[in-house]
């Protein structure tokens, strides 16, 4: 099973700054995705593929990264962007999920 | 509008069964593999099953194998999970998910809005 480690567990942002979450596969992956949880609501399919973004997605962010790290980045923190991120691995089954990383707003 | 409806989640007894459908529309469903996911209360996300849209295979996580069963009824755009011998850390909302694709990389493109399960006694 490839274990996914989400880093930071939790932060908070200002509006306006650049904001970096990271996620690390125990073994090499070929693709990363996210997904976007705010309070109370079903999750989003946020990025797939490593790097494209889903419909409705705001361009501020983007997704990186190969083999066993990979990250998501908000180039402008916005009050909206408030929610949890999960990674997630679909190279191989059993599919996995990171523990989240829970972003605030200052 | 792709839509994905839960319904059937409740209070169970440990070692009890109970079974979840989805309704889907807004899509041709039979062209699409299906999934549940589930997240405990306050925890992450878990894959719990997952089906390919004929129906011909399924695949599962070690921690519900043997004791759940994703089907699905093309006909009636339904997707089912029967879950048996529910266990305390069964507690969680359970989501019905799609795959965009049949093939690797596999990730979810739509979720429903989720169905609580309590296995307490």
């Amino acid at each position: 099973e490839i274990v996914l480690t989400q880093s930071p567990t939790t932060m908070a942002a200002s509006p306006g700054e650049k904001v970096t979450l990271t996620c690390r596969a125990s073994s090499s992956v070929s693709y990363m995705h996210w997904y976007q949880q705010r309070s109370g609501t079903s999750p989003k399919l946020w990025i797939y593929e490593t790097s494209k973004l889903a419909s409705g997605v705001p361009n501020r962010f983007s997704g990186s990264g190969s083999g066993t790290s990979y990250s998501l980045t908000i180039n402008s923190m916005e009050t909206e962007d408030a929610a949890t991120y999960y990674c997630q691995q679909g190279s191989s089954y059993p599919l996995t999920f990171g523990s989240g990383t829970k972003l605030e707003i200052k | 509008e792709v839509q994905l409806v839960e319904t059937g989640g409740g209070l169970v007894q440990p070692g009890r069964s109970l079974k979840l459908s989805c309704v889907a529309s807004g899509f041709t469903f039979n062209n699409y593999w299906m999934s549940w996911t589930r997240q405990a209360p306050g925890k992450g996300l878990e894959w719990v099953a997952s089906i390919t849209n004929s129906g011909g295979s399924t695949y599962y996580p070690d921690s519900v194998k043997g004791r759940f069963t994703i089907s699905r009824d093309n006909a009636q755009n339904t997707l089912y999970l029967q879950m048996n011998s529910l266990r305390s850390e069964d507690t969680a909302t359970y989501y019905c998910t799609r795959y965009p694709r049949r093939m690797a990389p596999y990730y979810f493109d739509y979720w429903g809005q989720g169905v609580m399960v309590t296995v307490s006694s």
